[in-house]
């Protein structure tokens, strides 16, 4: 039973674009967010967190969406940059419950120069 | 940079070896998880400690096991290896709740393959 669905699994976006990362959710107890960025070889590194208690959280460029009713969030990456290739995890937990993280399957984002 | 390391690295090793990954984290961290991730794969949770003596099983059904004596080490052991634990295992820590931060941090891994 897959509890958190990513999509897309794979992106291709120019120089200066916007990706966009989506992810569902089933557990409603879940109550924290993650978005992690791996690099090959490297392990993940959180990238920005969102609570359900707000709809959005802006970390220069980097946007979480959240949607408490659809229980679904996203990623935006506003003027993507070829260092941002990577792979893109989106996550759930419960940190009450031992913040062991539920991860979706991944998206392999390139952006090209 | 996180300040958690796992040794070695990478791990090319014979069928029905025992092996040991090792993982340390110097951020005093209570909590402390073993994933298992396949190249461009997601991460599943294979063990899950909350303190010392303290282990639990995780989601994916694994058949390693591991220790937890010391609050900064959590080693991950098989005692057979086979060529279906070929794969990469990320350590993890991460801080109690009410501390500012709940953030888990990542090693940068073990790829072991078993031939």
């Amino acid at each position: 039973q897959q509890q958190v669905k990513q999509s897309p699994q794979s992106l291709i976006v120019q120089k200066g674009g916007i990706s966009i990362i989506n992810c569902a959710y089933e557990n409603t107890a879940f109550d924290y967010f993650p978005w992690y960025q791996q690099f090959p070889g490297k392990g993940p590194a959180l990238l920005i967190a969102i609570r359900p208690d707000v709809s959005e959280k802006k970390e220069g460029r980097f946007t979480i969406s959240f949607n408490k009713s659809a229980k679904q969030f996203s990623l935006h990456i506003m003027d993507s940059q070829p260092g941002d290739s990577a792979t893109y995890f989106c996550a759930a937990s419960i940190p009450a419950a031992g913040n062991k993280l539920t991860f979706g399957g991944g998206t392999r984002v390139l952006v090209k120069p | 940079e996180a300040d958690i390391y796992q040794t070695p690295r990478y791990l090319v090793i014979g069928t029905g070896k025992k092996i040991t990954l090792e993982c340390s984290q110097t951020m005093g961290h209570d909590k402390m998880y073993w994933y298992q991730q396949d190249p461009g794969m997601e991460l599943h949770l294979i063990h899950y400690s909350y303190g010392v003596n303290s282990t639990e099983k995780g989601d994916l059904s694994s058949e390693s096991t591991v220790s937890r004596i010391r609050t900064e080490h959590f080693p991950l052991t098989l005692e057979s290896a086979r060529p279906s634990h070929t794969s990469q295992y990320l350590c993890a820590s991460s801080a109690t709740l009410g501390l500012p931060n709940t953030e888990a941090f990542f090693g940068q891994g073990t790829r072991l393959t078993v031939v």
